[in-house]
């Protein structure tokens, strides 16, 4: 069973400019979340969706945002960026359903340098 | 707001010991709480998960607990050995929304 992939896995912007991350989950599972990791303040929650809904959110501003497809792949995207959104972007995911082992299987992430 | 705390902050041991990490979480109505790994620069890697309902699993030379009422958790490494070295994260959902509350983890070094 292939894992969760994530691309690309860097990329380096300079301040102002948009970025969009990709993660693709396991398959059959229809949650994907993600988290922001820096050294500073950990991995912080950003947003949940599942079956192309978004379920849950986190305390981030309205730059960043996210969308999922009928195939369960999830993007993210994050506008006017700023020097502390450098960071490493990590997906997870996992079934999602009620009831269910909602056990999250993380990908690689993605290394996001703001020059 | 759940917080997770975790303790201590970096742990050093000679290769064999057997040793306690340990998690606390200050909201007990957990839906599960999962333990993980992480090596520098990489994603997690899933170690156990524990439903609420349940008080320990087990895999391999890991086993953890948890504690709902005292709102605790600790994963036990039996002979440990260098390769486990990393640092290891606590993560607690409180609902099947995919949305954890992560500890900011226990870096471990093992010296052979």
């Amino acid at each position: 069973k292939a894992g969760v992939t994530q691309t690309p896995r860097y990329l380096i912007k300079t301040r102002g400019q948009q970025v969009t991350l990709s993660c693709s989950p396991i398959s059959g599972h229809r949650s994907v979340s993600w988290y922001q990791q820096t050294p500073g303040q950990g991995l912080q929650f950003l947003f949940e969706y599942f079956s192309e809904t978004q379920r849950n959110k986190g305390n981030f501003p309205g730059r960043f945002s996210g969308r999922q497809f009928s195939n369960s792949r999830s993007e993210m995207n994050v506008s006017t960026l700023e020097l502390g959104d450098s960071a490493l972007y990590l997906c997870a995911s996992s079934y999602g359903g009620q009831g269910r082992n909602n056990e999250q299987f993380f990908g690689p992430g993605t290394r996001l340098t703001v020059l | 707001k759940q917080e997770v705390t975790q303790i201590p902050a970096a742990l050093s041991v000679p290769e064999g010991e057997n040793l306690v990490l340990n998690c606390s979480f200050t909201d007990s109505a957990i839906y599960n709480l999962q333990w993980f790994r992480q090596d520098p620069g990489k994603g997690l890697t899933s170690l156990l998960l524990i439903q609420s309902s349940q008080r320990e699993q087990t895999s391999g030379r890991l086993n953890a607990s948890l504690d709902k009422s005292s709102g605790r958790s600790t994963l036990y490494i039996a002979a440990s050995q260098p390769g486990d070295s990393a640092t290891y994260l606590c993560a607690v959902t409180n609902t099947n929304a995919g949305k954890s509350t992560f500890g900011d983890g226990t870096t471990l070094t093992v010296k052979p």
